[in-house]
């Protein structure tokens, strides 16, 4: 089974820019699958921030899209979120998992990573 | 965007009771694309359905899924003390992926 890492920092200012990494081991980033981040606001639900396919193809929530921007690095099995402009609203547990549109989900999480936006 | 409606908010129930929960999708949602997990406080979800009826790897056949459409509802026929955690409903039919605002059973 595919195991999945975010790592990156866990306190962001107001108006800065979140950037996570999610390191996929056990699989290769360049299989047919969809890579997907997902957030948990605390106490409150999950909210789909959106996916990359190994070859670079993007989908984003469109609540998002003005501020989210999704890379992939295959030489290191990974893949990225950039979160601009962020706000106290944005505080959250940032999850990376294997998800994708058409796709069956195939039950592949990172643990989460809480990211607290605060000056 | 496919909006998922989950009800009940809350569910209270014992141990080896049925429980039922719905999903209820603002249109069709092709091809049965619906999942549903289980989160736990302090952990990502764990998929327990996927294609609206087809048990995840390792999930106990107590947890069933079924539906089609816009109306979805997993069942777990006899509650056992480790079920009892928060259940999220998912679309996969097209972007963006949504989640349901969650089911909790509590004892």
């Amino acid at each position: 089974q595919v195991q999945l890492q975010e790592s990156g920092p866990g306190l962001v200012k107001p108006s800065g820019t979140l950037s996570l990494t999610c390191t996929v081991s056990g699989g290769s980033i360049s299989s047919s699958n969809w890579w997907s981040w997902v957030r948990q606001p605390p106490g409150m639900g999950l909210e789909w921030i959106g996916e990359i396919h190994h070859s670079a193809g993007t989908n984003y929530n469109p609540s998002l899209e003005s501020r989210v921007t999704i890379s992939v690095d295959k030489s290191k099995n990974q893949f990225s979120l950039k979160l601009s402009s962020m706000a106290a609203a944005d505080t959250a547990v940032y999850y990376c998992a294997r998800l994708g549109v058409a796709v069956p989900p195939t039950g592949d999480w990172g643990q989460g990573t809480l990211v607290t936006v605060s000056s | 965007e496919i909006v998922l409606t989950q009800s009940p908010g809350t569910l209270s129930l014992s141990p080896g009771e049925r429980a039922t929960l719905s999903c209820r999708a603002s249109q069709s949602v092709s091809s049965s694309y619906l999942a549903w997990y289980q989160q736990k406080p302090g952990q990502a979800p764990r998929l327990l359905i996927y294609g609206a009826s087809n048990r995840a790897t390792g999930i106990p056949d107590r947890f069933s899924g079924s539906g089609s459409g816009a109306d979805f509802t997993l069942t777990i026929s006899r509650l056992e003390p480790e079920d009892f955690a928060v259940y999220y409903c998912q679309h996969y039919d097209s972007s963006p992926l949504t989640f349901g605002g969650g089911t909790k059973v509590e004892i």
